[in-house]
């Protein structure tokens, strides 16, 4: 489909380990974001992308997370040495990249630290 | 900095009912945008509606309204003749205009039951 897609849907990992997410942006959109939904809360802002803008990585909550964008498109949410307190859904949105565009988003990966 | 609040967090009406979601934002800026999304049981959001800052006109889709009132810094959303399909977490958003980088900071979310 034309979607925002998202990889894995699912993660189950043990503590200690590294996981890395994918999101496949919709074609043409520049901007790509990335959010984290603890069950049953809103959505924390992690990162985001605008072109070949440096990223925005205001909302990571430590340095185990990072983010690439590789070629303005597909992009990779890495989470080093997960934790148990890492488990929630993982979205990706994109949009066309100005304020006033609304977001896309993916069906998310639920990641699961065991 | 922005932020938004729904203190509604969870209603439960009745098929039939009207319901009105309430979302009150705070922002430095004159330029902003307002966002409504739905995130149903299946998890992917979905976009239902923007509004600029410049545009105080309440909007009506179907059974949709939106209640924009910058005095109050206020974008309530009303369904009219709730169904049970309308069940669904959802979710009031800002985005600055100033800000760079676009990030667009969520509501906690309405989580809404219909039931039949």
């Amino acid at each position: 489909g034309a979607g925002v897609s998202q990889s894995p849907s699912n993660k189950v990992t043990e503590k200690g380990k590294d996981v890395e997410l994918r999101c496949d942006p919709i074609s043409g959109h520049t901007a790509l974001y990335w959010y984290r939904q603890s069950l049953g809360q809103g959505l924390e802002f992690l990162i985001y992308f605008q072109g070949n803008s440096a990223p925005d990585k205001s909302g990571l909550p430590s340095d185990r997370f990072s983010a690439e964008r590789t070629g303005g498109s597909v992009s990779t949410l890495t989470i080093q040495r997960t934790q148990q307190e890492d488990s929630a859904v993982y979205l990706c949105a994109s949009s066309l990249g100005m304020g006033n565009q609304p977001q896309h988003f993916g069906d998310g990966t639920r990641l699961s630290i065991l | 900095a922005q932020k938004v609040t729904q203190a509604q967090t969870e209603i439960s009406v009745v098929e039939k009912e009207d319901v009105t979601l309430d979302c009150v934002y705070e922002t430095r800026d004159t330029t902003y945008y307002l966002f409504w999304y739905k995130q149903p049981p299946s998890g992917e959001l979905v976009f239902l509606i923007r509004r600029n800052s410049f545009d105080e006109q309440n909007e009506i889709s179907g059974r949709y309204s939106w209640n924009f009132q910058k005095s109050t810094s206020s974008f309530n959303f009303t369904i009219t003749a709730s169904q049970v399909v309308d069940s669904a977490v959802y979710f009031c958003a800002l985005s600055e205009a100033r800000r760079n980088n676009n990030d667009m900071r969520f509501g906690a979310g309405t989580r809404l039951t219909v039931k039949p």
